[in-house]
């Protein structure tokens, strides 16, 4: 089975902090994915990447950063938090060709910004 | 651009009742179509696809046929239980989009013993 791990289940940050949050997919998939999931706004798409060192902005990258040194590992960097960055952050991962294809995901990083 | 329409919720169904739960969808191309589930204080988990028109995907007792004549991809389940209750979300992914998923806004559905 597809694994895909977030590091963190729940985190607390302060207003200014920086922030990474981790993602660390088992089955090889050539393309990754940070969301963030609000109430009433569904799923948005922040950060995606199709290979190693690449990334492509979604449609809400303000304020955010990725980074993918390993095919494994997708990070999302919150560069200065602020409160309306609180929210439920989702990565996936998928094998397509070019994204296309279903996605698995984790279990979700609860971020609060105090 | 691409676009994802599902009948809103929150839907409140008892015990056996039958489900379903509309979608449908804008793209160019020929989109594989999805239906994911999510689970309280879970990640989106893949429930079923169908990859071409007429496709019939099924899963845990859910299907979804692939309708590209009215651009559908209903959700159906002919007797639910209290533990689909969870989130649904329909998509779409396609080649014509840089191979990104387009999601609808989610259906929450409640079942009652």
């Amino acid at each position: 089975d597809v694994k895909v791990t977030q590091s963190s289940r729940y985190l607390v940050k302060r207003t200014g902090e920086k922030v990474f949050l981790e993602c660390v997919q088992d089955m090889d998939h050539e393309n990754m994915f940070w969301y963030r999931q609000d109430p009433g706004l569904g799923l948005r798409l922040i950060y995606f990447s199709y290979d190693v060192k690449m990334k492509e902005k979604g449609d809400i990258p303000e304020g955010y950063s990725v980074s993918r040194e390993k095919k494994e590992r997708f990070s999302l960097i919150l560069e200065s938090a602020s409160t309306n960055q609180t929210s439920m952050y989702l990565c996936a991962s998928s094998p397509g060709l070019a994204g296309v294809g279903e996605q698995y995901f984790g279990p979700g990083t609860r971020l609060t910004v105090t | 651009g691409d676009s994802v329409t599902q009948m809103e919720g929150p839907v409140t169904l008892s015990e056996e009742a039958f489900l379903t739960i509309n979608c449908t969808y804008t793209a160019t191309g020929y989109p594989s179509l999805f239906w994911y589930v999510q689970y309280p204080g879970e990640g989106l988990q893949l429930l079923l696809k169908a990859t071409k028109a007429d496709d019939k995907g099924s899963n845990k007792g859910f299907e979804a046929t692939y309708r590209k004549e009215t651009t559908s991809f209903h959700l159906e389940k002919g007797s639910v239980q209290v533990s689909d209750s969870a989130v649904y979300f329909c998509a779409l992914s396609g080649y014509t989009n840089a191979g990104k998923s387009t999601f609808g806004d989610g259906t929450t559905l409640t079942v009652k013993p």
